[in-house]
């Protein structure tokens, strides 16, 4: 099974940086993803890693490091709608090359102003 | 070009009704997952469908739940004689599979908000 573990609430200034992390113990990974959601909306998709390093797009960057199963979302000059739940999610492959997608409990952001 | 369209968006169901939940995915997705999100939780898989088969269903409570994928037309996550617990919201997600490029590529519907009373 998939053990996924992110805090559960985070609260930032806005124009800040803030970095959400999430630590993931899985056989068989393949990617994780990375996924904003606001109160009552369906979850949009943020980033996808699979290799090691750090990808960057906007204001949110998001890296991956498989060997220390951990990665982290870090969104900068912070707004106050982005004010949302980030969900962690880790990706595994069936036979077949099917992939099941498991989430995190989700990390509560609030931005202050 | 329609994303994941999901209906109802709001369903209210009375203890022991049926409640049909359906998903059509995006153009060019083959393929649907349905998750349950209870308020204040996160998203729990409850079954992985292509068209015609169930991949996995692991997630899925033994009773009263079931899933289909017909050959045509959406998706359909059903659950008979509810309760009270399973008030959530319900999202689908489609994706390509194995031979999408990209296979990871996953998006969500709006989801469909069940309130039993």
């Amino acid at each position: 099974g998939q053990n996924i573990d992110q805090p559960t609430e985070m609260t930032a200034t806005e124009g800040a940086i803030v970095q959400i992390n999430c630590t993931y113990q899985t056989s068989g990974f393949n990617g994780l993803f990375w996924y904003q959601q606001h109160a009552g909306e369906a979850p949009t998709f943020l980033s996808y890693n699979v290799l090691d390093g750090l990808e960057e797009k906007g204001r949110f960057s998001s890296f991956l490091s498989r060997s220390k199963g951990y990665s982290y979302l870090l969104l900068k000059e912070l707004q106050m709608k982005d004010s949302a739940s980030y969900l962690c999610a880790v990706r595994v492959l069936y036979s077949g090359g099917y992939q099941k997608v498991t989430f995190g409990t989700g990390t509560k952001l609030q931005v202050i102003p | 070009n329609a994303g994941v369209m999901q209906n109802p968006r709001h369903l209210v169901r009375r203890r022991g009704q049926e409640a049909r939940l359906r998903c059509s995915p995006m153009k060019g997705h083959s393929h649907v997952y349905w998750y349950r999100q209870l308020p204040e939780e996160g998203l729990k898989f409850m079954v992985y469908l292509q068209k015609e088969n169930i991949i996995d269903e692991s997630g899925m409570p033994k009773e009263r739940f079931s899933a289909e994928f017909p050959k045509e037309g959406p998706s359909i996550l059903r659950i008979q004689q509810v309760v009270r617990g399973d008030s959530a919201a319900y999202f689908c997600a489609s994706s390509p599979g194995p031979s999408g490029r990209p296979a990871y590529e996953q998006y969500f519907g709006p989801g469909t908000r069940l309130t039993v009373t």
